[in-house]
């Protein structure tokens, strides 16, 4: 299985910060990356896919950038419902994995 | 406006088989390039596929639980299941159905169901 590892596991910010979540497999992935956002009581929901392709709806303060086994999420100017767990995901190769997320908390 | 939700029991004894059911709407589940899947998210942990049944009833499973799972598709009810048996209590979990599209990712989820093992 294609192991997905996301650094920082948490991370404490403030409103209007810029930041960024790391995300490395264990192999080459291509462009097969895709990011969630799930907030307490609800379904992930899907913010980035194919690494750098915005999905719809979604603010374009997201961004998403990499290939092969690295890849970030940015979010540029943090916003009050940012707050939340981030996860990774690759659909390179079944089994589909994820990453243990990051969760992402005000400071 | 795809939507996806699951239902079934919240309770299922150590031992039994675990059956839930996703009923989809807004679109065709026999649409092709759509994988429909199932996903669970142990209490405060990561996400775990388990596996999807393809549009023309094709299944696949995650290594980890073939041996238990069983997901079918009822094409004219617009719903596909998921059967895990012999469970444990390490299978409570929330567990999710999702649609994996076309773009290689799950873009539509269902709001999901808890699900807990009683001994």
């Amino acid at each position: 299985d294609i192991q997905m590892t996301q650094s920082p596991s948490s991370l404490s910010a403030s409103v209007g910060d810029r930041l960024t979540i790391t995300c490395r497999a264990s192999q080459t992935i291509t462009s097969y990356l895709n990011w969630y956002q799930q907030k307490p009581g609800q379904a992930p929901k899907l913010l980035i896919y194919a690494a750098s392709s915005l999905h719809s709806a979604v603010p374009s303060r997201f961004s998403g950038s990499g290939s092969g086994t690295d890849f970030t999420l940015t979010i540029s100017s943090l916003q009050p419902e940012d707050f939340a767990t981030y996860f990774c995901q690759q659909s390179y190769t079944t089994p589909w994995t994820f990453g243990q997320g990051t969760k992402v908390e005000v400071k | 406006q795809v939507q996806l939700q699951e239902s079934g029991p919240g309770l299922v004894k150590a031992s039994q088989t675990l059956s839930l059911t996703c009923t989809v709407s807004g679109t065709s589940i026999i649409s092709g390039g759509h994988y429909w899947s199932w996903i669970r998210q142990h209490p405060g942990k990561g996400l775990e596929w388990l596996g999807y049944i393809y549009y023309s009833g094709s299944p696949y499973y995650n290594p980890s639980l073939k041996s238990r799972l069983t997901i079918s598709m009822d094409t004219s009810k617009t719903q596909f299941s998921l059967r895990l048996s012999s469970v444990t209590a390490a299978d409570t979990a929330v567990y999710y159905c999702a649609r994996h599209s076309s773009n290689w990712c799950f873009d539509y989820w269902g709001q999901g169901i808890l699900v807990s093992v009683s001994s």
